[in-house]
């Protein structure tokens, strides 16, 4: 199958810094990526569509200013969460489409001390 | 839209017993429909997919689920499972656009 390669694993990051993670499609070219956020024990909230050559679609509620979703080539989004506070921390995870089925990366555990 | 139901939030079971996971959904158009699985701290990864065709479908890990209809559901079961397949299974639903809903989750925890 596709494989979705997302990096860093886990990041701790100041309070007021700012944190990009990068989704990569590995062997086959996504011109649709996702981006989910996951808080413990619960289920995964779309928060945006990346399009590439395109602005995300963002999901009502979810701040476009505060996460900022780049999809600059077919294989790779990033998100880049802005000026991170402790309500931040979650854990994200991107997918991408490959015909009827999306792939996911191993997600990224993000902590705002 | 679609929304999808998961009705048991935690799932306990013993070694080589059977389980069934339930999924019910709504949705107004035709739908797509996932089970995925998810071991801490990772990403998914797809059990088994309903896109068409016959309504009995099989996946991995020894894991299958039907596709009723009428009952909108998609029930997830496997005869006989294994203390590895402690982990938390998500029922997921697209429409055309290709956007998946997931349920709450079910959390299977295996006992020896």
């Amino acid at each position: 199958g596709a494989v979705v390669s997302q990096h860093p694993s886990w990041v701790i990051c100041k309070s007021g810094t700012s944190v990009k993670i990068e989704c990569r499609s590995l062997d086959f070219q996504a011109t649709t990526m996702f981006w989910y956020r996951q808080f413990p024990k619960q289920s995964l909230m779309l928060m945006a569509t990346s399009n590439e050559g395109s602005k995300a679609t963002y999901e009502q509620g979810v701040e476009k200013d505060k996460f900022l979703i780049n999809h600059a080539s077919l294989t790779l989004s990033t998100l880049t969460v802005t000026s991170a506070h402790p309500e931040d921390s979650s854990f994200y995870i991107c997918s991408a489409k490959w015909g009827r089925e999306a792939f996911f990366g191993q997600g990224t555990r993000l902590t705002v001390v | 839209a679609q929304s999808v139901t998961q009705l048991d939030s935690q799932v306990p079971v013993f070694e080589e017993a059977p389980v069934e996971l339930r999924c019910n959904y709504s949705s107004s158009v035709s739908v797509y429909l996932f089970w995925y699985v998810q071991y801490p701290n990772q990403g998914l990864q797809l059990l088994l997919k309903y896109l068409s065709g016959s309504t009995l479908v099989k996946g991995i890990n020894g894991f299958e689920a039907e596709f009723n209809k009428s009952q909108t559901s998609f029930h997830l079961r496997k005869p006989s499972v294994h203390i590895s397949d402690t982990a938390e299974y998500f029922c997921a639903v697209s429409d055309l656009a290709d956007k998946l809903s997931f349920g709450a989750g079910t959390t299977v925890t295996v006992r020896a």
